[in-house]
């Protein structure tokens, strides 16, 4: 069974231009994760998907950042105009299900995003 | 307000001995969930154990083991025998039953475990 899938693994881009990562989720697992990961902040939460309808976005940036799950296999977080303080690990992670009993995470690899 | 706790930054261990991490938390809600994960030095994250708050009973998972102390909103984990391997970070982090749609981390223990 294959885990989270994140893609690119590494990303370096310029001040000013946009960043996609993609992530695919387990299969069957109904609710998507995006966390952002730095020294400083440690593990931040940016957004939530279930069944791929946007539940909380509460984490995200309000400018440049955007996310988005088109269909159940894979869900894209996007950042415009990046700057270097968007320099850190995104991390996907998916679980089995989320209400009264949630279940645990299970995250990807992460893309580290590198912004010069 | 949520918010998790890890007071500790890091801890040395001796090889086969027992070590308890430490985390506590803060929530309005009746209901919650709490999880320790751990970070390898590749930078992979998995899931160790969970307690659900209206159990009483202290989960364990092969040699990982919580210490849930309610009234005092403490989750520590317990590593018994402990390993080279366990060298990583761990983290705690909680999700609230009905007002909480994601879980919150704490800013993770390192844990160095030498021969």
């Amino acid at each position: 069974n294959a885990g989270v899938i994140q893609t690119p693994r590494h990303k370096v881009t310029g001040k000013g231009q946009e960043a996609t990562l993609w992530c695919e989720p387990i299969s069957g697992h109904s609710a998507v994760f995006w966390y952002r990961q730095t020294i400083v902040q440690g593990l931040e939460f940016l957004t939530y998907f279930r069944n791929q309808a946007p539940i909380d976005d509460s984490g995200m940036p309000k400018e440049r950042f955007s996310a988005q799950m088109p269909n159940q296999s894979h869900s894209t977080l996007k950042i415009q105009s990046t700057q270097p303080q968007d320099s850190a690990v995104y991390l996907c992670a998916s679980s089995p299900r989320q209400g009264r009993d949630t279940g645990q995470l299970y995250f990807g690899e992460g893309s580290k995003l590198t912004v010069l | 307000a949520q918010k998790v706790t890890q007071t500790q930054t890091s801890i040395s261990v001796m090889e086969k001995t027992t070590v308890t991490m430490d985390c506590v938390y803060e929530t309005q809600d009746s209901s919650y969930f709490l999880f320790w994960y751990k970070q390898t030095a590749s930078g992979e994250i998995v899931f160790l154990i969970r307690q659900d708050s209206y159990k009483k009973e202290n989960a364990t998972v092969g040699h990982y083991s919580l210490n849930f102390q309610k009234p005092k909103s403490s989750i520590g984990l317990i590593i018994t025998a402990t390993q080279i391997e366990d060298s990583a970070v761990y983290f705690c982090a909680m999700r609230e039953t009905n007002s909480g749609t994601y879980q919150r981390f704490g800013t993770g223990t390192k844990l160095q475990v030498v021969p």
